[in-house]
Parts: C-alpha cells; structure tokens; sequence
C-alpha cells in the first residue's frame, strides 16, 4: 500500500465551479500537510500548508485535514481556467524522516 | 519565482554516459532536497541535505550521487545513464532540518537519455 493515495483524474470542470480534490494515507504520524500546485513542466508551487487538524482558508482555496480519517481535502471555489494543473498533496511527520511524501498528482482542467 | 535555481534546464545525453544537475537553494535555506519525476512514477523522493551533510536517502540509485558544497549549492550526479533515467529532476531547499519545514522547488532539470 502506497503511504498517500491520490485520485490522478483527470478531472474537468466548468469555469466558476467548486473543486474537490482529496488524498488518503496510511501513515498516522503525519503530521504537516500541504498541497502544491505544478503547472505542465513547470516545478511545484506551495498552495497551502496545514499543520494537524483543522481547516485552513486563502483566497479561494481551502484545504480540510481529518486525521482521525486519515484523508485531507483541497477545495477551490469559483474555479478559473488559471486554476488548470496538476495538483499534488504531500505529508510529512516530524519524528526524523526528512522527506516529504507525495501524491501522484490530480490533473485539473478549468473549462472556460 | 521560488528562488530555487537549477542548471541546465534543459539536457539531452546518449546512454551510458554522466550529467552533473546542479541547485542554488533559497538564500538562507541550509536543506537541499532531489526529487525525480517521472510519468508513470509521480515524484520521488532520492536525497536530502543539511548544511552539507548527507540527512535521508530515498530511491536514489546506486548510479546516482549527491553532494552539498559549503556554499550550500548541490549537485546531483547521475552516471551511467540508462533510457529509463529520462525524467524531470527537481531540487527543492528548506531553512531547517525536518519535512515540517515549507520546501520550496526549483523549476527541474528536463533529461532526456536517447
């Protein structure tokens, strides 16, 4: 079983919608959860980082951790064809691995 | 612009032969981090620095090899490429020692083994 599991898409959705996009893992001692978004051949960009449980808000983008279910959210509300990427969940704990686990990435397409 | 720099870009090689990658992290950011991307494979995790010392390996090959200079640049060697080698590898800097730390990416270096 992989440590984090990412649905890869890909997902097409019309400009102005919400967007879900969600990953799962196994590894109870996550504790650092973050998205990135990776437009095409381009490196990662950091969206949002969260730290435990809880909600975190920025702009249009809200990311959503449970770990009691052991599933995190990424949510974009008003999409725009600018949101069109690969977005990739990561995770991490802070018990002495020093990198970073990532998701295989869900491709999003914002149609105008 | 996330301020971490990687040379080339861009890099086409034959089979068998070594490619040096090459990463400026953040001003101030002592971890360095390489990562390969692949299509069927996603990002993978291959090595990570602090203040130039080895800190966490992961599916690096024995083939491949990493160094953290004082300067805190890094470079990633890759030797005795194979067809499969042909990936985007990306380098990624911290300030501390831990994933718990923001890493940001740099832009990749696009290999291409023909």
């Amino acid at each position: 079983q992989k440590e984090v599991e990412q649905d890869p898409g890909p997902l097409s959705v019309p400009e102005g919608a919400i967007v879900s996009l969600n990953c799962t893992y196994s590894n109870s001692a996550f504790q650092y959860f973050m998205w990135y978004r990776q437009y095409s051949r381009k490196g990662p960009e950091l969206l949002m980082y969260t730290y435990s449980s809880g909600n975190k808000e920025d702009g249009r983008f809200t990311a959503q951790v449970d770990k009691s279910s052991k599933y995190i959210s990424l949510f974009i509300r008003d999409s725009q064809p600018s949101d069109s990427a690969t977005y990739l969940c990561a995770m991490g704990d802070q018990t002495g691995a020093n990198n970073l686990f990532f998701g295989t990435g869900t491709r999003l397409t914002v149609i105008p | 612009d996330s301020g971490v720099t990687q040379t080339p870009k861009h890099l086409i090689t034959a089979t068998g032969q070594r490619v040096t990658l090459r990463c400026s992290p953040r001003s101030g950011d002592l971890s360095v981090y390489w990562y390969q991307q692949s299509l069927d494979q996603g990002l993978q995790f291959l090595i990570h620095y602090y203040n130039g010392e080895e800190r966490a390996k992961g599916n690096i090959l024995e083939r491949f090899s990493a160094q953290q200079f004082p300067d805190l640049h890094s470079e990633l060697n890759l030797s005795s490429l194979e067809l499969g080698d042909s990936a985007l590898y990306f380098c990624a800097s911290s300030a501390g020692r831990s994933s718990g730390n923001t890493i940001y990416f740099g832009e990749g270096s696009w290999l291409t083994v023909v």
